[in-house]
């Protein structure tokens, strides 16, 4: 199936644990982004990259680092997990100057620190 | 920097008309997003308007005025399946598109 999957859908961590969330999509799409939503259902954007560059770097903790070995993967590591890190993380891919620009999203992952 | 309204709630009746409205202020503006997303579930594709005026998608038509920041998603035979947040997102205009989201419109359709 074509879509963009990340792991894990759950996770829930101790403070202070170092944890890891992994993207892949198969659209064929040259760029991927990590939004962060919160329980306000507030997506925010946090990073984008195009063909494995860095192109967008919001105002995040450095706690949180992103790393794209090729333009289909994008993952997600956070240092030393804080209850404010509690969200849904969502990958999301598009393709520069497709059709409508459109983000596909994947299904989420549900953070938990405890 | 970008900033979007929108309706945090709205009720609506099965089979009824309901629009959804969102404004927005934005640098380096070029189109607006509607997405749906349905609880616990990732954000889907619904509409993008560049231009002005209204596009129709079956059931659902999305409208855009760029000179008044404004836009609209107009869902007509509501369908209880249509419960959902709707979430409204502008792009810019920069080499790379970066889209900004609203916090969305939960809809809840009754019988």
């Amino acid at each position: 199936d074509t879509a963009v999957s990340q792991t894990p859908k759950y996770l829930v961590t101790q403070m202070g644990n170092d944890k890891s969330i992994k993207c892949e999509q198969n659209l064929g799409h040259d760029t991927m982004y990590w939004y962060k939503q919160d329980s306000k259902k507030f997506l925010k954007i946090m990073f984008s990259y195009n063909n494995k560059e860095l192109i967008i770097n919001e105002t995040v903790p450095n706690r949180f680092s992103p790393k794209s070995p090729d333009k289909a993967h994008l993952n997600l590591h956070i240092n030393s997990l804080e209850l404010g890190d509690s969200a849904v993380y969502f990958c999301a891919s598009s393709l520069t100057g497709g059709p409508n620009y459109g983000y596909t999203f994947g299904s989420g992952t549900r953070l938990t620190v405890v | 920097g970008q900033n979007i309204d929108q309706p945090t709630e709205m009720t609506a009746t099965e089979g009824a008309i309901v629009q959804i409205n969102c404004t927005y202020q934005t640098s380096g503006f070029n189109g607006l997003f509607w997405y749906q997303q349905h609880a616990g579930e990732a954000p889907t594709f619904l509409s993008y308007n560049v231009l002005d005026g209204l596009e129709e998608k079956g059931r659902f038509s999305s409208f855009l005025s760029r000179s008044k920041g404004y836009s609209y998603l107009l869902l007509k035979e509501l369908q209880m399946k249509d419960s959902a947040s709707y979430l409204c997102a502008a792009s810019n205009s920069g080499g790379y598109q970066k889209v900004t989201f609203g916090t969305g419109t939960k809809l809840q359709v009754i019988p």
